[in-house]
């Protein structure tokens, strides 16, 4: 599958525990963002990443989120101490490495990591 | 402070119809719009896009529609297929302003009746 690959799905955490969700970005694509869905909400944006690079963190909760890109593997986007309220789908996407080839904005997404926090 | 708002959380159809799906914005630097379709338990894939520059961008059964002045756009799909149903948002970027980002409106269910 050449897709974007989340794990995993489902997570469930209690509060106060530490969410790890994975993302590879389709082969081909260096460009990796996330997004979060709140029920009966859209999708917000939350950082785009490039590797090894933050590029832009504005959508992100100043605590207890973090994101990462490294040279070899996955992109990581990493809760720590989580609330009720972070409950939500997250979704990861990538593009292609020139923003100039393609469609402006389609981004691939994966299927999502529904984190439920107990 | 919602700049993309789909105004209709659903909308139902008779499968041969046309389904009409609308979007407002308030960001005047948005200059590059999408619509993607959801599927439960998938994520969202692309389905068209328009430039701010064009006022209609058709793609087989799938057309959109700008119209700058007002900030609105529009999907019209036809003839509706009951495949069809499916949560659409419609997202906006600031292309030209160097954002990457997507803002999308919360959706709007679209239920194709056989």
């Amino acid at each position: 599958n050449a897709g974007v690959m989340q794990n995993p799905r489902h997570l469930v955490r209690r509060r106060g525990q530490e969410a790890r969700l994975r993302c590879s970005p389709m082969k081909g694509h260096s460009h990796v963002y996330w997004y979060r869905q709140l029920p009966e909400e859209g999708l917000k944006f939350m950082v785009y990443l490039q590797k090894e690079n933050i590029i832009d963190e504005s959508g992100m909760p100043k605590e207890r989120f973090s994101a990462e890109f490294p040279k070899e593997g996955p992109s990581i986007l990493r809760i720590q101490q989580v609330v009720r309220g972070d409950s939500a789908a997250y979704f990861c996407a990538s593009s292609p490495p020139s923003l100039l080839t393609g469609v402006p904005g389609e981004l691939f997404f994966g299927e999502g990591s529904r984190l439920t926090v107990l | 402070d919602q700049q993309v708002k789909q105004n209709s959380p659903s909308l139902s159809v008779q499968e041969g119809r046309i389904s009409i799906l609308n979007c407002d914005y308030t960001n005047s630097m948005f200059d590059y719009f999408l619509w993607y379709k959801k599927y439960p338990a998938e994520g969202p894939t692309f389905l068209i896009s328009i430039s701010s520059i064009k006022d209609k961008n058709e793609d087989g059964r799938f057309t959109v529609f700008l119209n700058k002045s007002a900030k609105h756009l529009s999907l019209h799909i036809v003839p509706s297929q009951p495949g069809d149903s499916a949560v659409y948002f419609c997202a906006a970027s600031a292309w030209g302003a160097g954002s990457y980002q997507l803002t999308f409106g919360k959706g709007t269910k679209l239920s194709v009746i056989p």
